[in-house]
């Protein structure tokens, strides 16, 4: 069990720039989560996928974000044009099972100048 | 719309002593799961416990138990005997039997005195 891997671990980007982040879960866990921590707040949930389709998007998740998961397999984030509200931390998560724990990544740090 | 609350920013603990942490949520689901997650500083977000609400028991894992009042919507954190590896940010979670979406609290941020 390698656990929940996402990569880059922190990304520095101008405002306007496209920015793509990766996770790859634990190879057994169908279900996949994505999240946003700001600082001094818990995760709020993005979005979800079991296997390689997309279930459920937060209302957080405006039409600069998105996310594919292709193969069922690792996911993709992509924020297009960020923007200064946009700097978080942005988590990945993965379980086998609804109402099954989700075991967490490091997460990605994004900083937008 | 469900929501978590951690009342307590910030807690501190003697090492070897006793902290409870406490997490109220809102919601009208009658089935539903109760998690604490353990986010030490730099790093993974840790399962610490997990509560399904069809449950009287208080779950129990070593040093972590819970207080669980359903009627109250209370479901309080307990950790015995602390250790200095147990500072970190501790969050209270939820989610709805039926549901996808895991709502946490704000976190309280657990100190340890050696």
């Amino acid at each position: 069990d390698t656990g929940v891997s996402q990569d880059p671990r922190h990304k520095i980007t101008k405002r306007g720039q496209n920015v793509t982040f990766r996770c790859d879960p634990i190879s057994e866990h169908n279900r996949l989560y994505w999240y946003r921590q700001t600082l001094g707040q818990g995760p709020e949930f993005l979005t979800y996928f079991q296997n390689e389709a997309q279930l459920e998007k937060s209302r957080l998740l405006s039409d600069r974000f998105s996310a594919e998961r292709p193969k069922g397999s690792f996911s993709t984030l992509e924020i297009q044009r960020t923007e200064q509200g946009d700097s978080a931390m942005y988590l990945c998560a993965s379980s086998e099972g609804y109402n099954q724990p989700q075991h967490f990544g490091d997460g990605t740090r994004l900083s937008i100048l | 719309a469900q929501t978590v609350t951690q009342s307590q920013p910030e807690m501190s603990v003697q090492e070897a002593e006793t902290v409870t942490l406490s997490c109220t949520y809102d919601t009208s689901e009658s089935d539903y799961y109760l998690f604490w997650y353990k986010q030490p500083p730099s790093r993974q977000m840790i399962l610490v416990i997990r509560q399904e609400a069809y449950k009287q028991q208080n779950a129990t894992e070593n040093r972590f138990s819970v207080n669980f009042q359903k009627a109250a919507k209370s479901f309080s954190l307990k950790i015995s005997d602390s250790q200095l590896g147990d500072a970190a940010m501790y969050f209270c979670a939820y989610n709805r039997n039926t549901g996808n979406q895991f709502y946490f609290g704000t976190g309280t941020s657990l100190t340890v005195i050696p």
